[in-house]
């Protein structure tokens, strides 16, 4: 499989920003998903990347290189809520790589 | 509306007892997936379907079977459960083919192995 290496914790405070980085193989490389799952359920979308840039959508936002194999989920105004894993997918030649997920603890 | 719906939500069976995990989508999409997923790692494909052709991942066990009767229902079949096979399983759908378009999970089934 393809590599994807994400940091394995991040803790921040309710109002806060965090930025989730993730590096992926670039080879045969078709776009990049990010999923929130919290604890006990089932990964939900959050985003997808193809071209380089910034994407937003409200308080999430995901940012790709293709070229530095590098993708980033902000998240801002951080929430109670927002704590969870956040998984980084990486599409290669059209098979899915999951990241082992970036756990985000928001205190109070 | 729940649109991937998985059951049972959680199943406890003991060693070397037969288990069916099944699901269920109401968005006609022609891909499926199983996944199975352990504390604190990754989400792991099993195997998938677009429409009726299925497509077994290389490292999945013999110990792990699937059918698909018809594009709304999926199975995972565990012939001899072991105590590695303890995990969340997560089904998936998509409407584009694989790796090509957003996943839609299902709640997942957490199965104990005793």
């Amino acid at each position: 499989g393809q590599n994807i290496d994400q940091p394995t914790e991040m803790t921040a405070t309710e109002g806060a920003i965090v930025q989730i980085n993730c590096t992926y193989q670039t080879s045969g490389f078709n776009g990049l998903f990010w999923y929130q799952q919290h604890a006990g359920e089932a990964p939900t979308f959050l985003s997808y990347n193809v071209l380089d840039g910034l994407e937003e959508k409200g308080r999430f936002s995901s940012f790709l290189s293709r070229s530095k194999g590098y993708s980033y989920l902000l998240l801002k105004e951080l929430q109670m809520k927002d704590s969870a894993s956040y998984l980084c997918v990486s599409s290669n030649d059209y098979k899915l790589s999951f990241g082992a997920g970036t756990t985000v603890t928001v205190r109070a | 509306d729940a649109m991937v719906i998985q059951n049972p939500r959680y199943q406890v069976t003991q060693f070397g007892k037969p288990v069916t995990l099944s699901c269920s989508q109401t968005l006609n999409h022609n891909v499926m997936y199983w996944y199975q997923q352990k504390s604190s790692q990754a989400p792991k494909l099993l195997f998938h379907y677009y429409d009726k052709d299925f497509n077994n991942e290389a490292d999945t066990p013999d110990n792990f079977q699937s059918r698909r009767p018809n594009t709304s229902f999926c199975f995972l079949d565990i012939r001899s459960p072991g105590l590695g096979d303890a995990a969340m399983y997560l089904c998936a759908t998509s409407r584009m083919g694989i790796g090509a378009g957003e996943l839609f999970f299902g709640e997942g089934s957490r199965l104990t192995v005793l």
